[in-house]
């Protein structure tokens, strides 16, 4: 399979622990990006990398939430003390190209639940 | 800041009911207009992208059209497997909140 893949597809936590989500985008695609969702929503913008430089992040990523993608292929996010309001679904999607105008190929996402 | 808005909410159609759904953008220059769809606890599934007014893409029994200031997505005859949230996009990141059809036999 070659489409954007995440893992794990189901998180249960307790509050105040801390969760790691890891993400494979397409091979050859050089951004990649992590959305947030929760029910009844649009996907909510997190942060985005092009290679391997994290390029913008969202107001909504706190001080508790991390992204990385140290080789410019697979990324994590790591959301430190969980809180109940983290519980959501955690999409990666990434793209080719360097303009803003290009589709981006969505993962299966991660469904994070916190007790 | 750009942003999207997407009527209407929930949509629910009789089998072979053919409708529109609309998605209204405001934007400081169009690099581009997404439509996805979305199952039930998976992630989004691309279907177009739009890229000046006028322009449409069509797909089995969905064609997207884009105006200045609005897209549709026509379903025409649609069948039970079309039901999914329909979900409009602006480049690079900013989502409608969608649209969910249910289409019933």
């Amino acid at each position: 399979d070659t489409g954007v893949s995440q893992d794990p597809r189901h998180k249960i936590t307790k509050r105040g622990q801390n969760v790691t989500f890891r993400c494979d985008p397409i091979s050859e695609h050089n951004r990649l990006y992590w959305y947030r969702q929760t029910l009844g929503q649009g996907p909510e913008f997190l942060t985005y990398f092009q290679n391997e430089a994290q390029l913008e992040k969202s107001r909504l990523l706190s001080d508790r939430f991390s992204a990385e993608r140290p080789k410019g292929s697979f990324s994590t996010l790591e959301i430190q003390r969980t809180e109940q309001g983290d519980s959501a679904m955690y999409l990666c999607a990434s793209s080719f190209g360097q303009g803003a105008g290009n589709e981006q190929f969505f993962g299966p996402g991660t469904r994070l639940t916190v007790l | 800041e750009d942003q999207v808005t997407q009527s209407p909410e929930a949509l629910r159609l009789q089998e072979g009911e053919s409708s529109s759904l609309n998605c209204s953008y405001t934007v400081s220059g169009l690099r581009g207009l997404f439509w996805y769809r979305q199952d039930p606890g998976k992630g989004p599934e691309f279907l177009f992208t739009l890229y000046s007014a006028g322009e449409e893409k069509e797909k089995e029994r969905l064609k997207a059209t884009l105006t200045k200031k609005e897209s549709f997505l026509h379903i025409t005859a649609p069948k039970p497997e079309d039901s999914a949230t329909y979900l409009c996009a602006v480049p690079q990141f900013y989502f409608g909140t969608g649209t969910s059809l249910t289409v019933i036999p």
